[in-house]
């Protein structure tokens, strides 16, 4: 079963607008990554925001993280055509490095 | 190399046929994951190897699937008598291990007809 979920599934905004995705867990985590995909191949690492952090940035991108909710957010700020693609979020868990993704949120952006 | 290396990336076989997978990770990386991705779907874990400790084979769906890997290089994963329903995205990553993000590579597309 997924451990994690992303909201929405799928997310249409215009060009230079700001994309939010949410992601909710079901377990405790050691730390919580975010993925882009593009054409349903390779998948390309964002962002690790780990248990004990709260926010984090990466260029466009941020990131925040609510432990108590078990639910974290990716934010992508002024968006670009380039952007569209499909994001994950996944979570390790337990001992090991295994991540466990969730459904995914398709994003597009439109000129 | 300077990437994951997967191969081949598409491959078309006949139900009831064994195929075998490759991926060549990154250099160093001590930790290989395979996942697999049906049509529109998320990735589903299959296996993980971690330095040489015994892999992590809790995601495999049937005794059809295995996979090996030497050391801390090239990995195979083996399909046995394939089914439609194992046509997917085969994806592998590798990464230095606890704590780290992974690299992919670009996957083989298995069509099993």
């Amino acid at each position: 079963s997924q451990q994690g979920e992303e909201d929405p599934q799928a997310l249409s905004i215009q060009e230079g607008e700001n994309a939010t995705m949410n992601c909710s867990y079901k377990t405790s985590i050691n730390n919580l990554q975010w993925y882009r995909q593009n054409s349903g191949r390779g998948l390309v690492h964002l962002i690790l925001i780990r248990s004990n952090e709260r926010e984090k940035h990466s260029g466009r991108l941020r990131v925040t993280l609510d432990t108590s909710k078990k639910s974290s957010s990716l934010l992508i700020t002024a968006s670009r055509a380039a952007d569209t693609a499909s994001y994950f979020c996944a979570q390790s868990v337990g001992g090991g490095n295994k991540l466990t993704f969730g459904t995914g949120t398709q994003l597009k952006v439109e000129l | 190399g300077a990437g994951v290396s997967q191969s081949p990336s598409n491959k078309v076989t006949e139900k009831g046929k064994d195929v075998e997978l490759r991926c060549d990770p990154i250099s160093g990386h001590t930790a290989l994951y395979w996942y697999r991705q049906r049509l529109g779907q998320g990735l589903e874990f299959l296996i993980y190897f971690q330095g040489n400790s015994a892999p992590d084979k809790s995601g495999l769906p049937s005794d059809r699937f295995s996979a090996e890997r030497t050391g801390e290089s090239v990995s195979t994963l083996t399909i046995q008598r394939t089914q439609q329903e194992d046509s997917a995205v085969y994806l592998c990553a590798s990464s230095y291990g606890q704590g780290e993000g992974y690299t992919f590579g670009s996957g083989t597309r298995l069509t099993v007809v």
